[in-house]
């Protein structure tokens, strides 16, 4: 069974860090991109991160660039997400989400599989 | 940046047809991927490129794309497919772009 399953979300203040992880398996992990997406409460879908198949090429949206750093270890066939600097407006449910094959940039790159979500709470 | 813009919400009785739409500039030469997500579940991949549909999704699900519109459509709706649907493409100044999001809600 393909399957995705994050840890390592919690609360935590602002300005502090946090990593995440995202645990895969039921597919060949080091062949496929790997991204991030978050999801304020009662909120829409935004993507965070994306990291290619052999970390070579990385890439984050605006509001986390510089703070975040997205990345894998395919010998543990595993994603992570540090996350310094955090500000209230991260507070979100993290989603680690299965890219296409190789690069994470891809004109037709969607999200196949996805997991159930690590909540991260920033508040004194 | 790039913006995708859909309906906050799409009413339909069971049995009948729900079209969810979601604008972009020049949309149509791009990509256009659909998501469902459920109440307290992640989100699930329904469509994608345009109008392909992933193993185990209903052929009741299916898509198209063109000018600055592209639209999910979902034919005999049942109670089941009441959910948040989202459209995604790919940009190359914004990357992955997501739109806002549209609350089916079966009659």
């Amino acid at each position: 069974e393909v399957q995705l399953v994050e840890s390592g979300g919690g609360l935590v203040q602002p300005g502090r860090s946090l990593r995440l992880s995202c645990a895969a398996s039921g597919f060949t992990f080091d062949d496929y991109a790997m991204h991030w997406v978050r999801q304020a409460p009662g909120k829409g879908l935004e993507w965070v991160s994306g990291i290619s198949w052999n970390s070579g090429s990385i890439g984050y949206a605006d509001s986390v660039k510089g703070r975040f750093t997205i990345s894998r270890d395919n010998a543990k066939n595993s994603l992570y997400l540090q996350m310094n600097s955090l500000r209230a407006e991260d507070t979100a449910l993290y989603y680690c989400a299965k890219g296409g094959y190789g690069e994470w940039e891809q004109t037709r790159g969607a999200f196949d599989i996805w997991g159930q979500g690590t909540m991260v709470t920033v508040s004194s | 940046s790039y913006v995708l813009t859909q309906p906050p919400s799409v009413s339909v009785a069971p049995g009948q047809t729900a079209r969810i739409t979601c604008g972009g500039n020049n949309i149509g030469s791009k990509s256009v991927h659909w998501y469902q997500q459920k109440p307290g579940q992640a989100p699930v991949l329904v469509v994608y490129d345009d109008s392909d549909r992933p193993s185990g999704i209903p052929e009741r699900f299916s898509g198209s794309n063109s000018g600055n519109t592209a639209t999910l459509t979902i034919s005999r709706v049942e109670a089941g497919d009441e959910a948040d649907y989202y459209c995604q493409v790919w940009d190359s100044s914004s990357f992955y772009v997501f739109g806002t999001g549209t609350k089916v809600t079966v009659l």
